[in-house]
């Protein structure tokens, strides 16, 4: 089975541009969160959605970010205009959550984002 | 509102050794789930191993074992005969089953390097 796939691995790009980044999470997996990990803030949660739904933004840094999931299949994270401390490794996670049950988060590979 | 500490950043050990990586967690639910993440040096994030709050029996798996302590809000993991496969990150993370959803709290990670 295919895991979490993010899209592109690696984003190089000119401060003040629009990043979009990409994750088609685990088939049949009704909940989708983006963190960011960079050396000074570790692995931080940005947005998390629930059958579509965005359920928590609060990681969101501002309104520079927004996140959407038009589909069970598909979600974007966009960064505009996009600023050097933008720069981090950007994750992707599925998991299936049932009723009131935590479930486990599968991560994808990750795009690694430099603003230069 | 919840907390995950690791407290050793790095730990150095030789190939076969056995080594202990500690976590403790700070939590007001009675009901939350305990994670364990390796991330190796190609940089995705795998996961390892979940707990919920109401069972606290150990767990192994192969070299890899784990201990929980509610009476001292410890999850430590133990590499059994290290190998230099092992060498990673590994995150401790938290997650509350509240109805804000299930969003995971890492602690800040541990560097484990095995040496040959």
């Amino acid at each position: 089975d295919a895991g979490v796939i993010q899209s592109p691995r690696h984003e190089v790009t000119e401060m003040g541009q629009e990043v979009t980044l990409r994750c088609k999470p685990i088939s049949g997996h009704n909940s989708l969160f983006w963190y960011r990990q960079t050396m000074m803030r570790g692995l931080e949660l940005l947005i998390y959605f629930n059958n579509n739904v965005p359920i928590d933004d609060s990681g969101m840094p501002e309104d520079r970010f927004s996140a959407k999931m038009p589909n069970a299949s598909f979600s974007t994270l966009k960064i505009q205009p996009s600023e050097p401390r933008d720069s981090a490794v950007y994750f992707c996670a599925s998991s299936y959550r049932g009723g009131t049950l935590t479930d486990t988060q599968y991560f994808g590979p990750g795009t690694r984002l430099t603003v230069l | 509102a919840q907390k995950v500490t690791q407290a050793q950043t790095e730990i150095s050990v030789v190939e076969k050794e056995d080594v202990t990586l500690d976590c403790v967690y700070e939590t007001r639910d009675t009901t939350y789930y305990l994670f364990w993440y390796k991330q190796p040096p190609s940089g995705e994030l795998v996961f390892l191993i979940r707990r919920n709050s109401f069972d606290e029996q150990n767990e192994i798996s192969g070299r890899y074992s784990w201990n929980f302590q509610k009476s001292t809000s410890s999850f430590n993991f133990t590499i059994t005969a290290s190998q230099v496969v092992d060498s990673a990150v590994y995150f401790c993370a938290l997650s509350e089953d509240g109805t804000s959803g299930s969003r995971l709290t890492f602690g800040e990670g541990t560097q484990l390097t095995v040496n040959p």
